[in-house]
């Protein structure tokens, strides 16, 4: 069964502390890896699709890697604006089609 | 750019009444996707379209119809609401093959009481 989970649930940190978000995920046959932010009350905004073992990709403060079992979020020195829910999510296997999603983590910024 | 566009942002039922959410993409996308988002849960997939004229079920699509009308627009029925469908629920829709991003309109807040 195709699972993705992220961690941790839940994340505090002080404006300009670096984290990382982590996503593990388990499918037959990846099609890619989708990261998305999501604001309170609004739709999923997409942020990064990789698609193959060893592959990065960046985005102002923001970083994504993946491996054959996990994708990381790398943030750097946030800012409050970067507080949202990151979700990340995996296409189902077998072809099937749409994206199977974690439940997020929620990211707040201290300034 | 419109992108998605879903209405209405929010409505509240009684349960037992019947309604229908409103999808429309301006992408040219095939592939069209109705989502619920509950607390706890993430983002699940009702039902979804992957060109005009067909739907499939996704991971919960009992107590939901859908209906392609065209390439445009996507709509989602709630034929008899219970309170078990209060959610919040986001149409997406994504070009050619799987493997390509989807797109996520703004949401619909729907509350069955």
């Amino acid at each position: 069964e195709d699972q993705v989970t992220q961690s941790p649930e839940a994340l505090r940190l002080q404006e300009g502390e670096s984290s990382s978000l982590n996503c593990s995920y388990t499918v037959s046959g990846l099609r890619g890896l989708f990261w998305y932010r999501q604001d309170p009350g609004k739709g999923p905004e997409f942020l990064f699709t990789l698609y193959s073992a060893g592959e990065e990709k960046e985005k102002e403060r923001l970083k994504a890697t993946l491996t054959k079992k996990e994708s990381f979020l790398h943030i750097t020195a946030p800012k409050p604006e970067d507080s949202a829910t990151y979700l990340c999510a995996v296409p189902p296997g077998g072809g099937a089609d749409g994206l199977t999603f974690g439940k997020g983590t929620h990211l707040i910024i201290q300034p | 750019n419109a992108g998605v566009t879903q209405t209405p942002k929010f409505q509240v039922l009684k349960t037992g009444q019947s309604m229908t959410l409103q999808c429309a993409q301006d992408m040219n996308h095939n592939s069209m996707y109705w989502y619920r988002q509950d607390p706890g849960m993430g983002l699940r997939l009702i039902y979804y379209s992957a060109s005009e004229g067909t739907t499939d079920k996704g991971e919960v699509p009992n107590g939901y119809n859908v209906s392609r009308l065209n390439k445009r627009e996507f709509s989602l029925r709630l034929e008899s609401a219970a309170p078990s469908q209060t959610s919040v629920y986001f149409c997406a829709s994504r070009p050619g093959t799987p493997g390509n991003t989807i797109y996520f309109g703004e949401g619909s807040w729907l509350t069955v009481v």
